[in-house]
């Protein structure tokens, strides 16, 4: 059963554009949600966050938002560069210390020139 | 600093050998993890330890021992491991003193291969 869903297995964007990955979870006891991004055989940096008393959370190019309603999250990078290019996991969890993180299936995102 | 390392970065083992992975992290993070993580596929949960005590065991065959000897180290003993179990092996650390905005900070992961 996933409890954690990235429908896109893959997403190309221009340079300079917008890349908007989403999330889909059914999980209604998460309630903190992290996107992580994850370079071939290294291991996922920690992106941006998001609680759920929050729609919104911001840090420079990344926005995350979050539909509690429709249970889905999205990441928006503005403006996409071609480092930006890897694949990302968005991941969510429940309320408690040390708790378990589920992760998506990912999504690869590549950025062009 | 967010650093959690991760010790050796490459492995190559036979199904009778006996080899240790090592994490350690001075974050003084409370919470570690061992996730597993095949091509193509998300991490997945295999221990967690919490305060030095194991809290979390998602079922993992027992030639996995993890082993926590103190807050700022996370071991993963392997023995007679089979051909499937090769993957990318990481840790993480959170701080686990708060419930909210609890954020898992990953090594750079083990790349194990069992021949």
């Amino acid at each position: 059963d996933q409890q954690v869903k990235q429908n896109s297995p893959s997403l190309s964007v221009q340079e300079g554009r917008i890349s908007i990955l989403n999330c889909d979870y059914t999980n209604s006891m998460f309630d903190y949600f992290l996107w992580y991004k994850k370079y071939p055989a290294e291991g996922p940096t920690f992106l941006i966050s998001i609680s759920s008393i929050k729609d919104k959370n911001e840090d420079g190019r990344f926005t995350v938002f979050l539909n509690k309603s429709a249970k889905h999250l999205s990441l928006h990078i503005v403006p996409s560069q071609p480092g930006d290019s890897a694949v990302y996991f968005c991941a969510a969890r429940p309320t408690g210390t040390a708790s378990k993180l589920t992760f998506g299936t990912g999504t690869r995102l590549q950025v062009t020139l | 600093d967010t650093e959690v390392t991760q010790t050796p970065k490459h492995l190559v083992m036979g199904m009778t050998n006996k080899k240790s992975l090592k994490c350690e992290q001075h974050m003084g993070h409370r919470a570690m993890y061992w996730y597993k993580q095949k091509a193509k596929k998300p991490p997945e949960l295999m221990f967690v330890y919490s305060y030095e005590k194991l809290s979390i065991n998602e079922s993992v065959p027992s030639r996995f021992s993890p082993e926590c000897p103190n807050s700022s180290l996370l071991n993963l003993h392997l023995h007679a491991l089979q051909p499937e179990d090769s993957a990318l092996y990481l840790c993480a650390s959170s701080q686990a003193r708060t419930t909210y905005q609890e954020t898992q900070y990953f090594g750079p992961g083990t790349r194990l291969l069992v021949l």
